[in-house]
């Protein structure tokens, strides 16, 4: 059973406007979410994130959303940039059993043509 | 700054065989953990060391086991390989401590190494 889940493995957007990717998790007991980007032949690379304190956290062009009560987080690029071509993850922490790792979403592939 | 490193980049090994990787976590880390990622796969939470003790476990055999030095860094060894183990290994590291402080900072990845079983 998948705890965490992005359910649209790719997304295409224009240049200059905004990229939502989203994801959906079932364990209510995370308290902590991440968004990581991936480049091919690269590790991922830490993005935002968000405590479960919170409902939105800006940096720059990046903001993540949180919905407890959908157990439901977004995270919105605006504006998008050809760079921000990438495999993004969605992960969580906190749960029972999950002390100190991560559980990953399988990633949503972002595609911003110039 | 210098990143999580890990070594090799690749490595091949047959059926029955040990393999060692190595990371070195990011200056004033503690925290080392390990990822699995399978081909098809997401990444899978292998194991967490902190000041050098193994804090959580994954789903995995006996047979994936590690350690942590005094100088943070670790080492993953995966003994009598089998043909599922090809995958890429992630190995990420954080500022450490327990509890809500542990969960609630990012954990920082190298690049990983390929391990392909023949």
């Amino acid at each position: 059973d998948q705890q965490v889940k992005q359910n649209s493995p790719s997304l295409s957007v224009q240049e200059g406007r905004i990229s939502i990717l989203n994801c959906d998790y079932t364990n209510s007991m995370f308290d902590y979410f991440l968004w990581y980007k991936k480049y091919p032949a690269e590790g991922p690379t830490f993005l935002i994130s968000i405590s479960s304190i919170k409902d939105k956290n800006e940096d720059g062009r990046f903001t993540v959303f949180l919905n407890k009560s959908a157990k439901h987080l977004s995270l919105h690029i605006v504006p998008s940039q050809p760079g921000d071509s990438a495999v993004y993850f969605c992960a969580a922490s906190g749960g029972g059993g999950s002390q100190g790792n991560l559980i990953f979403g399988k990633g949503t592939k972002l595609s911003v043509k110039p | 700054e210098a990143g999580v490193t890990q070594s090799p980049t690749h490595l091949i090994k047959t059926r029955g065989q040990q393999a060692t990787l190595r990371c070195s976590p990011i200056s004033g880390h503690t925290s080392v953990y390990w990822y699995q990622q399978a081909l098809g796969l997401g990444l899978q939470f292998l194991l967490w060391y902190d000041e050098g003790e193994e804090r959580n476990r994954g789903n995995f055999p006996p047979r994936f086991s590690g350690r942590q030095f005094p100088n943070y860094s670790s080492e993953l060894n995966v003994n009598a390989l089998e043909l599922e183990d090809s995958a890429l290994y992630l190995c990420a590291s954080s500022l450490g401590g327990w509890g809500w402080e542990a969960n609630n900072q990012p954990q920082h990845f190298g690049d990983g190494t390929r391990l392909s079983i023949l």
